[in-house]
Formats: C-alpha cells, structure tokens, sequence
C-alpha cells in the first residue's frame, strides 16, 4: 500500500463548476501539506501548502486538510479552462523529502 | 533569475551510454532535490543535497546513479549504462531553510525528459 493514495481521474466538469480533488495517507508523522498543479510535459508548480491540520485560502483555491482522518481536500472555486492539468498532493515531515500522490487529471470543459 | 533551471530538457540516448543531467537552483536556495516522475505516477524522491552535502539516498537510487553537488549551487545527476527502464522525467526542486513562509517549500524545475532506446 502506498503512503499516499490519489484517485487519478480522469476528472471532467465544466467550466464554472467546483471541483474537490482529494488524498488520503497512511504515515501519521506527515506536517506539511501541498498541492502542485502539473501541466503535461512540465515541472509541478506549487498552488497551496498548509501546515498540520485547518484550511487556507488563496483566490479560488482551498485548501483543507484533517489530520485525525489523514484526509486532505483541494477545492477549486469558479473552474477554468486553464484549470485543466494533473493535481498532485505531496506531505512531508520536517525539512525532508516530499512524499506525492499519484496525481488526478482534470479537464475543465468550456 | 527566476526559478530552479534544468538543462537538458530533452535527452535521447540508447542503452547502455551514460547521461548527465545539470540543474540550477533558486539563488541563495541551500537544499536541492531530485525526483524521478514515470508515466501517470507522481514524483518519487531520489536524492538530496544541503550545500554540498549529500544527506540522503532513496533506495531507487541504484549504484548506476550518482549525483554530486560540488560547490552547493548547481547539482549534476549521472547514469551509467542507461536501461529502457530508466525512462522517465528527471526533476529538481530547491528550497531555503529561510523561506519566508517558514515551510522550507520547494519549487521545481521543468524537468529533464530522458528516453533510452
């Protein structure tokens, strides 16, 4: 069983609707929290971090994350069709390695 | 400079020759990362740097790699005698102990795409 389990999609809404992306994991020890949008051929680019449990914010993005059900959650307010990539969650604990889901693809249809 | 740079982008070789791959980090960014990304699966870590300090290895990362990072800025990533099982998107990420966020975020490279044939 891998650490970090993410649904791969592929996911298709369309434009306008809210898409929830989601990750579950299995080490307790994980702090750190992020969410990397993926665009084909390219590096990840970081969208949100959240460090231990609570949500945060940032223009249509949220993120959430609850650590006594080791669940974490991307929301995406108002989708986009430059909302369409793969969405990766990553963890870590301390300064160290990042630990990846296996990444969802989204398609946001005009 | 603007981000972490990685050069080449696009490697093609055949099996068996050897690869070097360079990466950039951000100025001033003490810690650099590899990561290896294969089709439909995220990245898997490989190897980090601290300066020019070698502090960990994944267990991927087989006697045919080697990575250096010899004055702590840019960082190379060797492989001997390329398999076709090597194939894969080659990552560097940096990061700052001084990150103004506090989370030691690391940012990423655009990768090195490499195919053995």
């Amino acid at each position: 069983q891998k650490e970090v389990e993410q649904d791969p999609g592929p996911l298709s809404v369309p434009e306008g609707a809210i898409v929830s992306l989601n990750c579950t994991y299995s080490n307790s020890a994980f702090q750190y929290f992020m969410w990397y949008r993926q665009y084909s051929r390219k590096g990840p680019e970081l969208l949100m971090y959240t460090y231990s449990s609570g949500n945060k914010e940032d223009g249509r993005f949220t993120a959430q994350v609850d650590k006594s059900s080791k669940y974490i959650s991307l929301f995406i307010r108002d989708s986009q069709p430059s909302d369409s990539a793969t969405y990766l969650c990553a963890m870590r604990f301390g300064n160290e390695k990042l630990t990846f889901g296996t990444g969802t693809r989204l398609t946001i249809i005009p | 400079d603007t981000g972490v740079s990685q050069d080449p982008r696009h490697k093609i070789t055949k099996r068996g020759q050897n690869v070097t791959f360079r990466c950039d980090p951000i100025s001033e960014h003490n810690r650099l990362y590899w990561y290896r990304q294969t089709l439909g699966q995220g990245p898997e870590f490989l190897t980090y740097f601290q300066n020019e300090a070698q502090l960990e290895k994944s267990r991927l990362l087989s006697d045919r790699f080697s990575a250096e990072r010899p004055k702590g800025s840019f960082s190379t990533l060797e492989i001997q005698r390329t398999e076709q099982g090597d194939s894969a998107m080659y990552l560097c990420a940096s990061s700052s102990h001084r990150d103004a966020q506090g989370a030691d975020t690391q940012y990423f490279g655009p990768g090195t795409r490499l195919t053995v044939l």
